[in-house]
């Protein structure tokens, strides 16, 4: 079956440094979603890839969506005690409503 | 709105016992999903509905059981629950087709 793995699975930096994950699919994707969870919450979806080749921003988030569209990455570009949790890669096949999640990597900020 | 709600929040069974985790969504969305989150395994999905009456299995099915009550209610069932049913179970819906999901806030479920 499907399986999306994503590296790191923690991440640990100071404040004010940049942050990457990395999302790999064994299947070409449909499209590719990102959510964030804080801890003790649930996920709340970021936002949502369909192009290969897709760059999309979010104030300091930058997220791509790779040629061949089995990949993924998130970017933080200064990162601030707020980006603290776990973010997820999420995709889907294409005609399929299923959503497959990548195992996730865990953000911790020092301050 | 309340958006995806769930009940109860936290739960302890024993080896054996039954219980049913209870789920409803006010956005009129058509699919609707339940999840187990294990640490280190991200989100694994075990049902889903697409729409009102039609369910269908996902990655880890077995053990549950659903229900589509109607379009607002989805019910995950555990006829008799085992320790490696020990997760937190988080119920999403979304309009069809391949859109975001929005989460419930999710039942913490510790079987002994």
């Amino acid at each position: 079956g499907q399986q999306v793995m994503q590296i790191p699975q923690y991440q640990h930096v100071q404040e004010g440094e940049d942050f990457t994950t990395y999302c790999n699919s064994s299947t070409t994707l449909s499209n590719i979603q990102w959510y964030k969870q804080r801890p003790g919450g649930h996920p709340v979806f970021l936002i949502q890839l369909v192009k290969s080749g897709e760059v999309k921003k979010q104030k300091r988030l930058t997220f791509q969506f790779g040629e061949a569209k089995k990949n993924s990455s998130l970017h933080i570009t200064a990162t601030q005690t707020t980006d603290v949790g776990t973010y997820f890669c999420a995709g889907h096949n294409f005609g399929n409503e299923k959503l497959t999640f990548g195992t996730g990597t865990r953000l911790t900020i020092i301050p | 709105n309340a958006g995806v709600t769930q009940t109860p929040k936290f739960q302890v069974l024993k080896t054996g016992q039954s219980m049913t985790l209870q789920c409803a969504q006010d956005m009129n969305h058509n699919s609707m999903y339940w999840y187990r989150q294990d640490p280190g395994m991200g989100l694994r999905l075990i049902y889903y509905s697409a729409s009102e009456g039609t369910t269908d299995k996902g990655e880890v099915p077995n053990g549950y059981n659903v229900s589509r009550l109607n379009k607002r209610e989805f019910s995950l069932r555990l006829e008799s629950a085992a320790p490696s049913q020990t997760s937190v179970y988080f119920c999403a819906s979304s309009e069809s087709g391949q859109v975001r999901q929005f989460f419930g806030p999710g039942t913490r479920l510790t079987v002994l």
